[in-house]
């Protein structure tokens, strides 16, 4: 019940096209759920979060889409950039506090 | 955003040893965590320290293996004591901060035990 599933392990996308990564939880007491990038040899960063009274929030190129019902959410990267290559971890998290981070997700963005 | 400093960023250590990893913020934090991240893996949490009490930590961590200092609210220690290979990972300090509960992480401890 604490697990965070994300999908899928590793992902190619050409420069343009629109990522996506896709996560789902089954404990009903998360409210907090973010993403994070890690670039190699760093530690991640805080990309975009959302919580569940929203159903989408929106950063620039970067789109997170929330469907409580279906406990799931999902991380578009639109416009996807070469630079965007990186791990992404969704996360969630009862009140912000011992977050829970998924498999996390390999993006290389084709130049 | 906070910045959170990691000593040192990696090293390579004999079997046995021990090793102790600092975490060094510049604002003051209630909660910080320590975390650890095998190769190609996600993060698993170690253990959250809050200034004035002992760490808490999480199934299959134990305070003998990992001791954790939290002497003040900028500043937190974790050693990894008696390593094996196994320990080999990348080890990351967490904090929490500002309203919104966002969670900064340091840059990370590669650690290798040969």
């Amino acid at each position: 019940q604490q697990q965070v599933k994300q999908s899928p392990q590793s992902l190619i996308v050409q420069k343009g096209g629109i990522s996506i990564i896709n996560c789902a939880y089954e404990n009903t007491a998360f409210d907090y759920f973010p993403w994070y990038q890690q670039f190699p040899g760093k530690g991640p960063a805080l990309l975009i979060a959302i919580r569940p009274d929203v159903s989408e929030k929106k950063e620039g190129r970067f789109t997170i889409s929330f469907n409580k019902s279906a406990k799931q959410f999902s991380l578009h990267i639109m416009d996807s950039q070469p630079g965007d290559s990186a791990t992404y971890f969704c996360a969630a998290s009862p009140g912000g506090f011992k977050t829970i981070f998924g498999a996390g997700t390999r993006l290389f963005v084709k130049a | 955003s906070a910045v959170i400093s990691q000593k040192p960023s990696r090293d390579i250590c004999q079997r046995g040893t021990s090793l102790t990893i600092q975490c060094q913020v510049d604002s003051q934090v209630t909660m910080m965590f320590w975390y650890r991240q095998q190769p190609g893996q996600s993060l698993t949490l170690i253990a959250t320290a809050n200034q004035g009490s002992e760490a808490t930590y999480e199934s299959g961590f134990v305070i003998d293996k990992f001791p954790i200092s939290r002497p003040n609210l900028t500043f937190s220690t974790l050693t990894v004591s008696n390593m094996s290979p196994e320990d080999s990972s990348i080890y990351l300090c967490s904090i929490l901060t500002g309203w919104a509960n966002i969670q900064y992480f340091g840059a990370g401890t590669r650690l290798s035990v040969l």
